[in-house]
C-alpha cells in the first residue's frame, strides 16, 4: 500500500476483553514501531522490530501487552484482559531504515481503543 | 530516557517566529522533529544526524548540538497552517530507538 495501514481505526471493548490491533507496514520497511498516545498526551514508546532481531520490548507496560511481527511484514499488538487506562490511540511506524536513528518514520492513522 | 521539551506550549499571532527547545541527558545518535495536528497521525520535518548531517523539508530549519544533546526548531514567520503539536524523538547511544519527548503545542492565530 501507500502508506502504514492499521486497523481497526476504532474499537470498542468491555473492560477485561482481549484486543488484538493490526498494523501493516509500508512495503520493504524494516522498522516498525508501536506508539501509545493518550488523550493530550505525547507518543509513549510500546516495542520496537527491525528486521529479523529480537524486539525491543521495553516499553511495554504490562505482560497483558505483546506483540508480534512476521518477518518484514504485519504486526499484531495484543492487550489481554484490556482495563480502563489502556484507553488510547495506539500508533505504529515504520521506516525504510534505522541506523542510528536515519530513518524517517511514516506514521499510520492510528486505532484508537475505548475501554469501557 | 525521554527528551524534555520547551516550551510546553506557544501562542503566536500569524507572521511571528517560534523556538521549540528539546534537551537529552544522553549521548545521541539523531534528533527527530514531527507535527501532529488534532485528530491526525504525526507527520516527519526533519532529522538532524550525529556529525551535521540534516535531512528534511527545505523550509524547516533545526539546529543540533551535539555536545550538549540539544536541538532546537526554528518556526519562522509561523503560518496558521503551522498550528499544531510538535514532537521530538531521540535516538540516543545504546537505546537503538526512538524515544519521543512530551510534545510543543503551537497556536497560531491570524
Amino acid at each position: 500500500g501507500a502508506g502504514v495501514s492499521q486497523s481497526p481505526s476504532n474499537k470498542v471493548t468491555e473492560k477485561g476483553k482481549d484486543v488484538e490491533l493490526r498494523c501493516d507496514p509500508i512495503s520493504g520497511h524494516t522498522a516498525l514501531y508501536w506508539y501509545r498516545q493518550r488523550l493530550g498526551q505525547g507518543l509513549e514508546f510500546l516495542i520496537y522490530f527491525q528486521g529479523n532481531s529480537a524486539p525491543d520490548k521495553s516499553g511495554l507496560p504490562s505482560d497483558r501487552f505483546s506483540a508480534e511481527r512476521t518477518g518484514e511484514s504485519v504486526s499484531t499488538l495484543t492487550i489481554q484482559r484490556t482495563q480502563q487506562e489502556d484507553s488510547a490511540v495506539y500508533l505504529c511506524a515504520s521506516s525504510l531504515v534505522w541506523i542510528r536513528g536515519s530513518g524517517e518514520l511514516f506514521f499510520g492513522e492510528g486505532s484508537r481503543l475505548t475501554v469501557l | 530516557q525521554q527528551p524534555v521539551q520547551s516550551p510546553q506550549a506557544v501562542i503566536l499571532r500569524e507572521g511571528e517566529d517560534a523556538v521549540i527547545n528539546c534537551s537529552s541527558s544522553k549521548a545521541l545518535y539523531s534528533v527527530h522533529w514531527y507535527r501532529q495536528k488534532h485528530g491526525e497521525a504525526p507527520v516527519f520535518l526533519m532529522i538532524l544526524l550525529k556529525g551535521g548531517e540534516q535531512k528534511g523539508h527545505d523550509k524547516i530549519s533545526a539546529s543540533f548540538n551535539e555536545k550538549k544533546q540539544q536541538s532546537s526548531l526554528y518556526l519562522t514567520a509561523s503560518q496558521l497552517s503551522y498550528s499544531g503539536t510538535y514532537f521530538c524523538g531521540t535516538d540516543s547511544q545504546g537505546a537503538q530507538k526512538l524515544v519521543f519527548g512530551q510534545g510543543t503545542r503551537l497556536t497560531i492565530n491570524p
